[in-house]
């Protein structure tokens, strides 16, 4: 099993409508994170999460929010759909961010589509 | 702020060439420095990171970068390009407190292509 999943990989919404992207870790980190993908600009972070009571606006997080359920699960949700809002998405997860031995791990992502 | 800029949004080289990817970075104190490689319809896989010491730094898959200071970059290079090194490549600096960092800012990519 991977050690970030994210739930859908592929979905196709319409405008309007509301949508959660679900990402859970096995890795026992306590950092998780949000980020979207769109060509031509890399990837830019929307949400990040310390633990379950902290959690943190990232560079574009307008038109998101998020929910940290437990540890191991991270949600983001789009609460009104809109088109610009298309893109790859992934989570990452990190324990000790600033440690010598740090590493980021990703998931494989979710394309998502707004028509 | 911090940023990180990569020239080049494509490159295609021959297999057994070799390779440099440019990464030009801005940040007020001493960077962590890292570079990711994104396979199609994968995630991100970290090839190496700088945090200090060595300035030259190995990584997986028989890639290394090297950080300049004075130059404020980390380019990644690879002696022979395989095929299999077909992906897009992101160069990321750590940022968000002092001393140390809680989060990666990307730059925007840079797609290797390998001809056979």
């Amino acid at each position: 099993d991977a050690d970030v999943t994210q739930t859908p990989r592929n979905r196709i919404t319409k405008t309007g409508k509301r949508i959660m992207l679900e990402c859970s870790q096995t890795k026992g980190h306590d950092r998780m994170y949000w980020y979207r993908q769109d060509p031509g600009l890399g990837l830019r972070l929307i949400y990040y999460s310390f633990d379950v009571k902290d959690i943190n606006k990232g560079e574009i997080s307008d038109g998101y929010s998020v929910s940290r359920q437990a540890q191991a699960k991270f949600s983001l949700s789009l609460e009104s759909a809109i088109p610009n809002q298309t893109a790859l998405y992934f989570c990452a997860t990190s324990d000790l961010w600033g440690a010598l031995n740090a590493e980021a791990f990703f998931g494989q992502g979710t394309r998502l589509t707004v028509v | 702020a911090q940023s990180v800029t990569q020239p080049d949004i494509h490159i295609t080289v021959s297999e057994g060439a070799s390779l440099e990817l440019r990464c030009n970075y801005s940040y007020g104190a001493t960077p962590y420095l890292f570079w990711y490689v994104q396979s199609p319809g994968q995630g991100l896989q970290l090839l190496l990171k700088y945090f200090s010491g060595d300035t030259l730094v190995q990584g997986i898959k028989g890639f290394e970068a090297e950080f300049k200071r004075s130059q404020s970059s980390f380019n990644l290079r690879k002696p022979s390009v395989h095929w299999s090194d077909a992906a897009e490549y992101f160069c990321a600096v750590g940022a968000g407190v002092s001393g140390g960092y809680n989060k990666l800012i990307f730059g925007a990519g840079t797609r290797l292509a390998v001809h056979p």
